[in-house]
């Protein structure tokens, strides 16, 4: 099993750009994360999925879209990338329940110029 | 609101000298409490989860124990490849992680 993949590793918008960083896991888990991680602090949950067609909204949502067409995978699609914006991008599954071990893919570093 | 501090930011020690992470949490209904350790440019990788006040669990040099209020991840004679950022998150009511900032842990040879 690859685990939790996520492409690309590394990008660089300029301001208004747009862009979908990608996201899959072949374990065959409903609920999936996409946080974002800044410097010296911890993650905050952007959007979640609970299984396909169900998304929901974490804590810092705005300025990100998602969506959950198969149970593999969830995309994060940033439209008109601001430099707020730039951060460390992970997502994460877990198999079907919130309380559940989340297991992270490697992450997308993520600057906006 | 649910919230996690966890301290010091930053510890460096010895090879061999053992000590102590603190994960301090306020939570609604706690259903869980996890730690992750994340090396430089990974993501989290899972240690350990616990669920209730008196709990611990052991992984080699590591010993995470659980209380009402906080957590302790125990180091016991630190080696180097165990330097990284170890995280603490807790999950309530809400049904969403929340992480705490991370301490960043150094052994020195």
């Amino acid at each position: 099993n690859a685990g939790v993949t996520q492409t690309p590793k590394f990008r660089i918008l300029k301001i208004g750009q747009s862009m979908t960083l990608q996201c899959a896991q072949d374990m065959n888990h409903n609920y999936m994360y996409w946080y974002r991680q800044d410097p010296g602090m911890g993650l905050k949950l952007i959007y979640y999925s609970v299984g396909a067609g169900i998304t929901d909204k974490g804590e810092v949502p705005n300025g990100y879209n998602v969506s959950r067409s198969t149970t593999e995978d969830f995309p994060l699609r940033l439209e008109l990338a601001a430099p707020s914006q730039t951060s460390v991008y992970f997502c994460a599954s877990n198999p079907g329940t919130s309380v559940d071990t989340q297991y992270f893919g490697p992450g997308t570093r993520l600057t906006v110029l | 609101e649910d919230q996690v501090t966890q301290s010091p930011e930053a510890l460096r020690l010895q090879e061999g000298e053992s000590s102590s992470l603190n994960c301090s949490y306020t939570v609604s209904g706690l259903r869980g409490l996890f730690w992750y350790r994340q090396d430089p440019g990974k993501g989290p990788e899972f240690l350990f989860t616990l669920y209730s006040a008196g709990e611990e669990k052991e992984k080699e040099r590591l010993k995470a124990t659980l209380t009402k209020k906080e957590s302790f991840l125990h180091i016991t004679a630190p080696k180097p490849e165990d330097s990284a950022t170890y995280l603490c998150a807790v999950l309530g009511g809400a049904q969403k992680l929340v992480f705490g900032q991370g301490t960043r842990l150094t052994i020195n040879p």
